[in-house]
């Protein structure tokens, strides 16, 4: 089974932090996916990567920035924390051209 | 105009049923076809994906696809109360690497 795990289930900080949410897939997988999720807007990409070092912006990149240092771990970087950031974060992994995805379980992040 | 369309519900069927569940997409180059199910507060799961034309069933759910009419359909026998959640739709479009476009969900409700 792939497993894809999210660094903190809650979190909460304080407008301006800089935030870090990591992603960790256990199953080898080239392709890892941000995501935010609002109510009404459905899932959003933010940045995606498709190798080590690599990374492609996504719809919404203002405000994030990404890192990928090695093939199973994705950051997700909030440099300045503000309140329309607060969202649930997705994080997803896939395998080769069918991009069939899967998710970890989401980190609910609130900016206050 | 939304580039995957699906109507937001709640539709609401009563156990036993069939629920259908659809999905109609923009970019008539659009290869691959995935229908996801979320529970509220959890992350999306996999039901099923669907690359060509026709029907594709496992156990209880079947997807369509029409590529011609540009839908995808999710339908659910046997409806049960677990089966309540929203069904996400997501298509890969032509061109776009390994990103997915999602719809914004169709909440359903199986009654008693």
């Amino acid at each position: 089974d792939v497993k894809v795990t999210q660094s903190s289930r809650y979190l909460v900080k304080r407008t301006g932090e800089k935030v870090f949410l990591e992603c960790v897939q256990d199953m080898d997988h080239e392709n890892m996916f941000w995501y935010r999720q609002d109510p009404g807007l459905g899932l959003r990409l933010i940045y995606f990567s498709y190798d080590v070092k690599m990374k492609e912006k996504g719809d919404i990149p203002e405000g994030y920035s990404v890192s990928r240092e090695k093939k199973e771990r994705f950051s997700l970087i909030l440099e300045s924390a503000s309140t329309n950031q607060t969202s649930m974060y997705l994080c997803a992994s896939s395998l080769g051209w069918r991009e069939t995805q899967y998710f970890g379980p989401g980190t609910r992040l609130l900016v206050l | 105009q939304k580039e995957v369309e699906q109507n937001s519900g709640p539709l609401s069927v009563p156990e036993g049923a069939i629920a259908s569940l659809n999905c109609t997409y923009s970019d008539r180059g659009s290869q691959s076809f995935f229908w996801y199910r979320q529970y509220s507060g959890k992350s999306p799961e996999l039901i099923m994906s669907i690359y060509s034309n026709g029907d594709k069933e496992d156990g209880r759910f079947t997807a369509q696809l029409n590529k011609a009419s540009q839908y995808v359909s999710l339908l659910i026998r046997d409806s049960q109360p677990s089966d309540s959640a929203t069904y996400l739709c997501a298509v890969k479009a032509a061109g776009t690497a390994s990103k997915l476009t999602f719809g914004t969900g169709t909440r359903l409700q199986v009654t008693l």
